[in-house]
Parts: structure tokens; C-alpha cells; sequence
């Protein structure tokens, strides 16, 4: 089925590691994104990419870094220097349709915790 | 800059209730309107959206209409149901591949 696929769905880390959360979409989109979500809260921009080998960040990029050496995968590594890294990471890829405008598909999203 | 501002919540309904969820954006040219729906520990899922002005999108029995006169795009169902119960985001796109969402309004349904 296409969609969008985000890895593990939860995960723990450990003061000072450094963890990566996949996500892959088989959808052919160009552009992707990463979004956190505190609880109860709405989302805020970590990265964007539009395309392959190269990357914005958003609004809230410190403490984080991805890459995107694949159209289909688009990681995100949460560092020790995010001093704060416990919500729960969402994933989404977006298609321009010169028909339709441009819509963006979410993934099922990662929590992280720290322990 | 662009911007959409919606209802705060919680909103608490009847089940069979009539439910309006406000939406209202700040945007230059013609943008593209989204609402989309979060269940709980889930990623967000389009319901419906429009395009271009006086543009009606409905899906599941909601429905919303695209009134650049009013800078608007309330979602509306006429019958809620518990299994409505969840957050929702109004949200626009206007330069490709930017999007802008709203903070969220969360609703729950009571039997």
C-alpha cells in the first residue's frame, strides 16, 4: 500500500544519546517534512526538504539534524543537544498538483521519551 | 505573513448534535484550505479540502466552504457521533509545498 512510513513507532533515549527516526514514503512525493507535537499542543517545523540533497530548516530546527539522499527517505536525528527531545515526531510528504494544489500526507507518528 | 487562526477547545457535543468548528486564515493570492483530523496517538489524516473560492469540500459528513470574503473555512457536520471524537486542524498552502496550520480544536463527543 503506498504511504508513509515512520520507525519505531516508540522509542527511549537515554540523557546525552543521540536517536534517529525513520521515515520513508513510497507515495513519489518531492517534498518532505518533520513536525513535533507536544501534548495537547499543535505542530512546529523541525525540517523540510524539497528535494533530494538539500534541506530548510523550520521553526525549531536546533538539537536536531536530517539528511535526504533518497527521494523516499528523509531521517531525523534528535541530538543531545536537544535539551527537551520528549513529544511525539510526525513525518509528512507532500505532492504539487497543477490541478489540484498541493496536499500534504502524514505518517502515524514516533514518540520519543527520554529516560 | 501567512496564517490560520481556529476555534480553541475543547468542544463538547451531544452525540447527534450540530457542529461547527471556526477557521479563519491570513493569506496573499489564492491559497489551497485543508481540515484534517488526529485521533489520539495518531498521525494527522486529510478529511476534506478546497481549492479555490466558493469551493465546497465534505467528506464523511463533514463539510466546509471556501469564502475568501470572508477569509473563512469553517468545517461543519450536521450529526456528530462519538467516533468524532478528536482534534482538529485547519490548515492552508499557498506557496508550493508551504503549508500553515492552526493550533488545533479538540472535540468530544458524549454519548
Amino acid at each position: 500500500d503506498g504511504g508513509i512510513t515512520q520507525s519505531p513507532k516508540y522509542l527511549f533515549r537515554k540523557e546525552g544519546q543521540n536517536v534517529t527516526l525513520s521515515c520513508e514514503q513510497n507515495l513519489n512525493h518531492d517534498a518532505m517534512y518533520w513536525y513535533r507535537q507536544d501534548p495537547g499542543q499543535g505542530l512546529r517545523l523541525i525540517y523540510y526538504s524539497q528535494i533530494v540533497n538539500d534541506f530548510q530548516k523550520g521553526d525549531i530546527a536546533e538539537g536536531y539534524s536530517v539528511s535526504r539522499e533518497k527521494k523516499e527517505s528523509f531521517p531525523l536525528t534528535v541530538t543531545s543537544a536537544q535539551k527537551n527531545p520528549t513529544a511525539f515526531y510526525l513525518c509528512a510528504s507532500s505532492i504539487n498538483d497543477r490541478s489540484f494544489g498541493n496536499t500534504i500526507y502524514f505518517g502515524e507518528g514516533s514518540w520519543l521519551t527520554v529516560v | 505573513g501567512d496564517s490560520v487562526t481556529q476555534m480553541e477547545g475543547p468542544v463538547t457535543l451531544s452525540e447527534e448534535a450540530f457542529l461547527t468548528i471556526n477557521c479563519t486564515y491570513t493569506a496573499t493570492g489564492y491559497p489551497s484550505l485543508f481540515w484534517y483530523v488526529q485521533y489520539p496517538g495518531e498521525g494527522l489524516q486529510l478529511l476534506l479540502k478546497a481549492t479555490k473560492a466558493d469551493d465546497k469540500g465534505s467528506n464523511k459528513g463533514f463539510e466546509a466552504t471556501y469564502r475568501k470574503e470572508t477569509t473563512s473555512f469553517h468545517l461543519e457536520k450536521g450529526s456528530v457521533q462519538v467516533s468524532d471524537s478528536a482534534v482538529y486542524f485547519c490548515a492552508l498552502s499557498n506557496n508550493f509545498n508551504k503549508f500553515y496550520f492552526g493550533s488545533g480544536t479538540k472535540l468530544n463527543v458524549k454519548p
